[in-house]
């Protein structure tokens, strides 16, 4: 089955850590993205990568980096400069068509 | 920018009432527009998209409109049931295709 999957489950970082999260899809689509979840909030965009090799900011992306190396993967490393870094994660796939996504990792601190 | 806004915030209803979901956005100048569901501790799941020049789209119990001239779109769910009992989000994307914009969410419960 078409899906995305989004692993660990759950993660936990140790003060000046860096945490990576994985996601991968087997869609094919060549847009992904990442959100973050805080409690009783929306969804927003920490990073999107429209294309192999080239990726955006959103509107939350300090603390965050990503790479786009395969049209499959998307991971995103939670560095020690993200203060607050206690959320669930979202990764996203699709651009015109029904964006879909993965169960999501939920990150919290030691 | 765009804003999405989602009312009410929270919603409990008994079995087998219909109800409506409301979502207003900002911008009129959308794609399209995308409800999802989201159960506690889970992902996103899609319900129903409607493109920028549709009216509405329907999917078994569900029926989405969107008057994207007023920035408003509704859901309706039609003879609620508990399982039903979900975040229900709704998300605009805009005419450059890039990612979404979505609302806070509206929490049904739906008692038996």
């Amino acid at each position: 089955d078409g899906g995305i999957t989004q692993s660990p489950k759950y993660l936990f970082r140790k003060e000046g850590q860096n945490v990576t999260l994985s996601c991968e899809q087997n869609l094919n689509h060549d847009a992904m993205y990442w959100y973050r979840q805080d409690p009783g909030q929306g969804l927003r965009l920490i990073y999107y990568s429209q294309i192999v090799n080239d990726f955006q900011k959103g509107d939350i992306a300090e603390g965050y980096s990503v790479s786009r190396e395969k049209k499959e993967s998307f991971p995103l490393t939670v560095t020690s400069a993200q203060k607050n870094p206690t959320a669930f994660y979202l990764c996203a796939s699709g651009s015109y068509q029904p964006q879909h996504f993965g169960d999501g990792t939920r990150l919290s601190i030691l | 920018k765009q804003e999405v806004t989602q009312i009410p915030a929270a919603l409990s209803v008994p079995e087998g009432e219909n109800l409506v979901l409301n979502c207003s956005f900002t911008d009129s100048a959308i794609y399209n527009l995308q409800w999802f569901r989201q159960d506690p501790g889970k992902g996103l799941t899609s319900l129903l998209l409607i493109q920028s020049s549709q009216r509405e789209q329907t999917s078994g119990r569900l029926n989405a409109s969107l008057d994207k001239s007023s920035g408003r779109s509704t859901l309706y769910i039609a003879a609620s049931q508990p399982g039903d009992s979900a975040t229900y989000l709704c998300a605009v994307r805009d005419q450059a295709g890039t990612a979404l914009i979505f609302g806070k969410g509206t929490t049904l419960s739906v008692s038996s």
